[in-house]
Formats: structure tokens, C-alpha cells, sequence
């Protein structure tokens, strides 16, 4: 089966950096994705590692190590709009696309 | 359509009748999925389409849900005999489908509610 840890709640400050780590335990494995999702709203896609590395998209970047089991989401330059809930989910081994979630963490940005 | 889309918005029922929920996908989308949330959680997986063909259906609960994707493109996702734990949010998401590409599209959702 598959299972992933990820802190429930971090706050930070406007302007900060934040990483939000995820560990998981998984029987096969394709890759580790983010979400984010705001109160309300529809989980929308932010990043993939397949491999092992760092993916940067603007002010998010993501991480994977696979030998560790371990990846993370770091924000930079933490603006109000980014208080969300973030997911990280693993796709299992093989053709199968579904998603593994997390229980999300939650981010409080403030002023 | 521009985006993923699910009806109805919202759902009311009854303990014990049937509901039908309706995803639109992105048009092109070869992957469909549908998930279920509960308030303070993750997406459960429910069940996956490739074109027409249910691919896993691992996720439901019991035979009183199934789904279908007769044309490879819209999808309904049928709940038989509501009970009140049915009760969440259903979530329909899309994707290319290629190799290599897994950013899935969600909807807006259904939210269920049994009484």
C-alpha cells in the first residue's frame, strides 16, 4: 500500500521562505506530485518530480530523493494568496496515473 | 470546454435513492478520475478511465457505486441507495494521459448530501 506524512499546519510570514516536507512509503512508484488547494476550491496542479532533483517554477520549487523516500515544496517570496492547503501525492508504479494523497498542510501566511 | 466540469454543483438526497454525478472532462483528455473528499482531507482515489475503459476501479467502496465513460469522453459516476456516509465531496479530475505528463485537471466538484 501506499502512505504519505506531511506536517498538518505551518504559518510563516509575508516575504518568508517555507518548506513543506513529505515523506512516503509506497509498495511501487512513478512519482511525487504538489497541489495546492484554497478553501473551497479545486486542487490545482503545481509541480512533478519523476526523478531525483530539484524542479523549479517560479517561486515554487520541488524536491525529490527516492533513495530517501522524501520530497519537499518550497515557496519563496510568501505572498497573502499563497494561505492554501498544499498536497503532496504519489502515482503508483506502472501505467496507473491515479493519485496518492497526503492529508495536506495547511499554510497561514501573515502580513 | 475550457475546463473541467461537474454536475450538479450541488446534491441533496435522500437515505436510499439514487444519485447520478455528471463529469465533463477537458476535451482531448484521454484520463479521467474521479475522487472523493471529505472536509480536512486528501482526494480518495475512486476510480480511473483511459478513453472508455475503466482502468481501476480499486477506490469504491462497495457495488453501490460504479461508473462509466460510454464514449470516452463525459463520465458518470452512480451512487445506488445513498446512506449518509456517502456523503462528501466528489471530485472529477482529467489528463492528457501521455507518458510522462500527470498534471491532472480537477473539476469544481459535487457536494453530496444525504439526509
Amino acid at each position: 500500500g501506499q502512505s504519505l506524512e506531511q506536517p498538518s499546519e505551518v504559518t510563516a510570514v509575508e516575504g518568508a521562505i517555507v518548506q513543506i516536507n513529505c515523506t512516503y512509503q509506497t509498495s511501487g512508484f512513478y512519482g511525487l506530485s504538489w497541489y495546492q488547494q484554497h478553501d473551497g476550491g479545486a486542487p490545482t496542479f503545481l509541480s512533478y518530480n519523476a526523478l531525483d532533483g530539484l524542479e523549479e517554477t517560479g517561486r515554487f520549487s520541488s524536491f525529490l530523493s527516492r533513495s530517501d523516500s522524501y520530497g519537499y515544496l518550497l515557496l519563496q517570496e510568501l505572498q497573502m494568496k499563497d494561505s492554501a492547503s498544499y498536497f503532496c501525492a504519489v502515482s503508483p508504479a506502472g501505467n496507473n496515473r491515479k493519485l496518492i494523497w497526503g492529508l495536506g498542510t495547511s499554510l497561514a501566511v501573515n502580513p | 470546454g475550457a475546463g473541467v466540469s461537474q454536475s450538479p454543483r450541488y446534491k441533496v438526497t435522500k437515505r436510499g435513492q439514487d444519485v447520478a454525478l455528471r463529469c465533463d472532462p477537458i476535451s482531448g483528455h484521454v484520463s479521467l478520475y474521479w475522487y472523493r473528499q471529505a472536509l480536512g482531507q486528501g482526494p480518495e482515489f475512486l476510480t480511473y478511465f483511459n478513453y472508455e475503459a475503466q482502468q481501476d476501479k480499486s477506490g469504491l467502496p462497495n457495488d453501490r457505486f460504479s461508473a462509466e465513460r460510454p464514449e470516452g469522453s463525459i463520465s458518470t459516476l452512480t451512487i445506488q441507495r445513498t446512506e449518509q456516509r456517502d456523503s462528501a465531496m466528489y471530485r472529477c479530475a482529467s489528463s492528457l494521459g501521455h507518458d510522462g505528463n500527470t498534471e491532472a485537471f480537477f473539476g469544481q466538484g459535487t457536494r453530496l448530501t444525504v439526509v
